[in-house]
């Protein structure tokens, strides 16, 4: 399977624990993206990396959220001290940026319950 | 004002006819403009893309764009029930999503 994978699919935590993701994007992408994504809502963007940079980070993004890219392939997002509004589904994506447009492709998603 | 704004929904349509999905954005520089489908608990699937102004037909769905308007839109004819899902407009190359619209099609 070539696709963008996400690890772990689905994740059950206390408030107040730490939880990571991770995301391995398809092989020849340079681009990685993370949103997140509520019921009824169309994905939130969170961050995203060109290689091992992190371009943009939003600014609805708490201090309580970080994510890495460290040798520009995989990503991880952590999420500190969650609380139950962080429950979602966290979605990672990646695209090559060429000059024939920036098309991405989404992993499955990794579902966050906090209890 | 948010940076992509789609019609609310949901939209329902009969089998057979043209669902039409309408999208607006406030970056007036964006240059990539993209459609995308969600089934419930799925990720989003690419169905087009857009660059020009002008219609892009690939099969039976027709994206439009008009950057002087700043929207761009879906059109889905000969709707089928297996085209109900929730379809995001999405802009620029950090792709910004709006907040979908829920499309219904009944047999």
């Amino acid at each position: 399977d070539t696709g963008v994978s996400q690890d772990p699919r689905h994740k059950i935590t206390k408030r107040g624990q730490n939880v990571t993701f991770r995301c391995d994007p398809i092989s020849e992408h340079n681009r990685l993206y993370w949103y997140r994504q509520t019921l009824g809502q169309g994905p939130e963007f969170l961050t995203y990396f060109q290689n091992e940079a992190q371009l943009e980070k939003s600014r609805l993004l708490s201090d309580r959220f970080s994510a890495e890219r460290p040798k520009g392939s995989f990503s991880t997002l952590e999420i500190q001290r969650t609380e139950q509004g962080d429950s979602a589904m966290y979605l990672c994506a990646s695209s090559f940026s060429g000059s024939s447009g920036n098309t991405i492709y989404f992993g499955e998603g990794s579902w966050l319950t906090v209890v | 004002q948010k940076e992509v704004e789609q019609n609310s929904g949901p939209l329902s349509v009969p089998e057979g006819a043209i669902a039409s999905l309408n999208c607006t954005y406030s970056d007036r520089v964006s240059q990539s403009f993209f459609w995308y489908r969600q089934y419930s608990g799925k990720s989003p699937e690419l169905i087009m893309s857009i660059y020009s102004n002008g219609d892009k037909e690939d099969g039976r769905f027709t994206a439009q764009l008009n950057k002087a308007s700043q929207y761009v839109s879906l059109l889905i004819r000969d709707s089928q029930p297996s085209d109900s899902a929730t379809y995001l407009c999405a802009v620029r190359n950090d792709m910004r999503f709006g907040a979908g619209t829920r499309l219904t099609v009944k047999p």
